[in-house]
């Protein structure tokens, strides 16, 4: 069964320093999420991407995130400038269709550790 | 806000024993989608239930949902020491981003 995939699986980075989260999507799924768990916490989301561009983001996502599909496979995530609150697993998920008609397909995750 | 809120946050029942999990919501919803998350990994979709649907199977899952009450249950029949896991429900709502609860933990002690 295609699986969305994520690398690293841990990324551990200092405070200040940029990180980029990598995920490759299920080849056939329009719809591209970032999620983020905090350790033992409610699962938030932070960006939704389709056609090229952002279709909703949350609060969280401020200016130091960005996103982007720079080939027709990998989907990143960037954090310009980690705070240790940044600290979290990071999911990036998949849908054939919008969100609230198709089930997500998740990866397993990057655990982010700022120090 | 639309988001679900499992009921109990942790539940331990013996292997065979049923296990029940309940989600409660707030806005009018599209579909209600129930997840498993296994320690460090990711969510594993299990099942989806419309607006208009009241009860919904696939295996040893059986889901509710009543619109009325803005709730819903999850039911794992005859639990499996590999059903331990948290299970988050989450809510669909317009066109907004799916919500996720906090999750139930459900120890299946063999």
């Amino acid at each position: 069964e295609p699986e969305v995939t994520q690398t690293p699986s841990h990324q551990v980075t200092q405070m200040g320093q940029e990180v980029i989260l990598r995920c490759v999507p299920i080849s056939n799924h329009l719809y591209f999420y970032w999620y983020r768990q905090i350790l033992g916490q409610k699962v938030e989301f932070l960006v939704s991407f389709y056609n090229n561009e952002i279709s909703e983001k949350s609060e969280i996502f401020d200016d130091q995130f960005s996103v982007e599909r720079p080939d027709g496979s990998n989907f990143t995530l960037k954090i310009r400038s980690t705070k240790l609150e940044d600290s979290a697993m990071y999911f990036c998920a998949s849908s054939e269709a919008l969100q609230y008609n198709s089930p997500l397909h998740f990866g397993n995750g990057t655990r982010l550790t700022v120090t | 806000s639309q988001q679900g809120e499992e009921d109990p946050q942790a539940l331990s029942i013996q292997e065979g024993e049923n296990a029940t999990m309940n989600c409660s919501y707030k806005t009018s919803i599209n579909n209600l989608q129930w997840y498993r998350q296994n320690s460090g990994r990711g969510l594993v979709h299990l099942i989806l239930i419309r607006s208009n649907e009241r009860e919904k199977h696939s295996g040893r899952l059986r889901v509710t949902l009543d619109t009325s009450k803005k709730s819903s249950s999850l039911l794992i029949t005859a639990s499996r020491a590999a059903d331990t896991a948290s299970y988050f429900c989450a809510t669909a709502s317009g066109n907004t981003p799916l919500v996720f609860g906090k999750g139930t933990r459900l120890s299946v002690i063999a």
